[in-house]
């Protein structure tokens, strides 16, 4: 079957850098994606990685390693706004998106 | 403000009733998409829609249908709500390309009693 597994719960605090793991077994790889979800509200796109390696945007990055099935969200400079579930996505070979449950993040001042 | 809109936002019915749950987005987008969501829980596809007359199950069997008549509007319907149901269902839309992201709505919250 096809699994995407994620942290149920991390916590952080404000300031410091947090990195989310998402390792995946899919039948077939063509892209992952991160989305960021404030509690009661819709997601929202942060990146997409097709190849290895890092992709910097602003405070957040994200990693692909295709080899090893495995990605991770690095956030830096943490703020209380960034308190929310992160959400790991992956484009199976029939481009039908594999979702993790989440991974909910607590910032603490 | 937000391009892909839901209707209601918040919903309590009882059982059996028939529901319907609106979306329209006002950016063209050809596919959209109705998942559902439980707490702590990944996003369930329900239906999808890669154009105007065109409709697909997604892996989650909840009893519900869909049409695209227009463009801009994809609602769901539920022919007799159970329970079960209770749950928060989003909409979603993306761009032609097999990669687009997801564009989501803000949510409709059902509570079936």
């Amino acid at each position: 079957g096809q699994n995407i597994d994620q942290p149920t719960e991390m916590t952080a605090t404000e300031g410091a850098i947090v990195q989310i793991n998402c390792t995946y077994q899919t039948s077939g790889f063509n892209g992952l994606f991160w989305y960021q979800q404030h509690a009661g509200e819709a997601p929202t796109f942060l990146s997409y990685n097709v190849l290895d390696g890092l992709e910097e945007k602003g405070r957040f990055s994200s990693f692909l390693s295709r080899s090893k099935g495995y990605s991770y969200l690095l956030l830096k400079e943490l703020q209380m706004k960034d308190s929310a579930s992160y959400l790991c996505a992956v484009l199976d070979s029939n481009y039908q998106l594999i979702w993790g449950a989440g991974t909910k993040l607590i910032i603490k001042p | 403000e937000a391009d892909i809109y839901q209707t209601p936002r918040y919903l309590v019915i009882g059982t059996g009733k028939k529901i319907t749950l609106e979306c329209s987005q006002t950016m063209g987008h050809d596919k959209m998409y109705w998942y559902q969501q439980d707490p702590g829980m990944e996003l369930h596809l329900i239906h999808y829609s890669y154009g105007v007359n065109s409709t697909e199950k997604g892996d989650l069997s909840s009893e519900s249908t869909v049409s695209r008549i227009r463009t801009e509007h994809f609602p769901l319907t539920l022919e007799s709500a159970r329970p079960s149901h209770t749950s928060q269902y989003l909409c979603a839309s993306s761009g032609n390309w097999d990669n687009s992201p997801l564009h989501f709505g803000n949510g409709t919250r059902l509570t079936v009693t």
